[in-house]
């Protein structure tokens, strides 16, 4: 079945550098990768996703890398800021008759320091 | 628009009573999805709706689980006889369709925070 790692568990940087999270996949048909970012208590939102046609997208301060014959992708955070911190999750869907189905990752905590 | 709505918020209940947890996606979004979140852990796939095909049931981790969408909208998330290690966030998504295609976005609710003494 779907299986993603996800690499650090937890993060601490300081304010303005960058953050790398990374995950891997094990299933060749995935064709979609997201990544969630969740506050305390709050619900996931969808900050970035990338397609497997595509290598990199970027959004401002926020990147996501594909790389298809690795099975890995990973979600690149520039000039970070203390608003930043929060569990960021990344997640692959399948397709096919596996279309709804998102396996997620364990997440990263994510701390910036001041 | 509004969002992804869930309620209760928060439901304590007793070992082994039933509860229903309900969701109501954003309108007009034809895919409704049902995730379950332990504490610092991520999120379970438990079921799937889109449209009016089977539902994809399988993440449900026994058959104490079950859920309904009625028209196409409303969905409720039942577990029956609860046991301690359903305590957890469930949490519901939904997505839209598009020209026929369904899109990969899923929109979370804030989900329902479920204690089980």
């Amino acid at each position: 079945g779907e299986n993603v790692e996800q690499h650090p568990s937890t993060l601490s940087v300081q304010e303005g550098d960058s953050a790398v999270i990374k995950c891997t996949y094990s299933d060749s048909a995935s064709n979609y990768f997201p990544w969630y970012k969740q506050e305390l208590g709050k619900r996931p939102q969808l900050i970035i996703d990338i397609r497997s046609n595509v290598g990199e997208k970027k959004d401002q301060r926020i990147a996501v890398t594909l790389n298809k014959t690795a099975k890995h992708f990973s979600l690149h955070i520039t000039e970070t800021q203390p608003e930043d911190s929060a569990v960021y999750f990344c997640a692959e869907n399948a397709g096919g008759t596996s279309y709804g189905k998102l396996t997620f990752g364990q997440g990263t905590i994510l701390t910036v320091h001041p | 628009g509004a969002g992804v709505s869930q309620s209760p918020s928060n439901k304590v209940t007793e070992k082994g009573k039933d509860v229903e947890l309900r969701c109501d996606p954003i309108s007009g979004h034809t895919a409704l999805y049902w995730y379950r979140q332990s504490l610092g852990q991520g999120l379970e796939f438990l079921i799937y709706f889109q449209g009016n095909s089977a539902p994809d049931k399988s993440g449900l981790p026994s058959d104490r689980f079950s859920a309904e969408r009625t028209g196409g909208s409303v969905s409720t998330l039942t577990i029956q006889r609860t046991q301690q290690e359903d305590s957890a966030v469930y949490l519901c998504a939904s997505s839209w369709t598009s020209g026929g295609s369904l899109s990969y976005e899923q929109y979370f609710g804030p989900g329902t925070r479920l204690t089980v003494t």
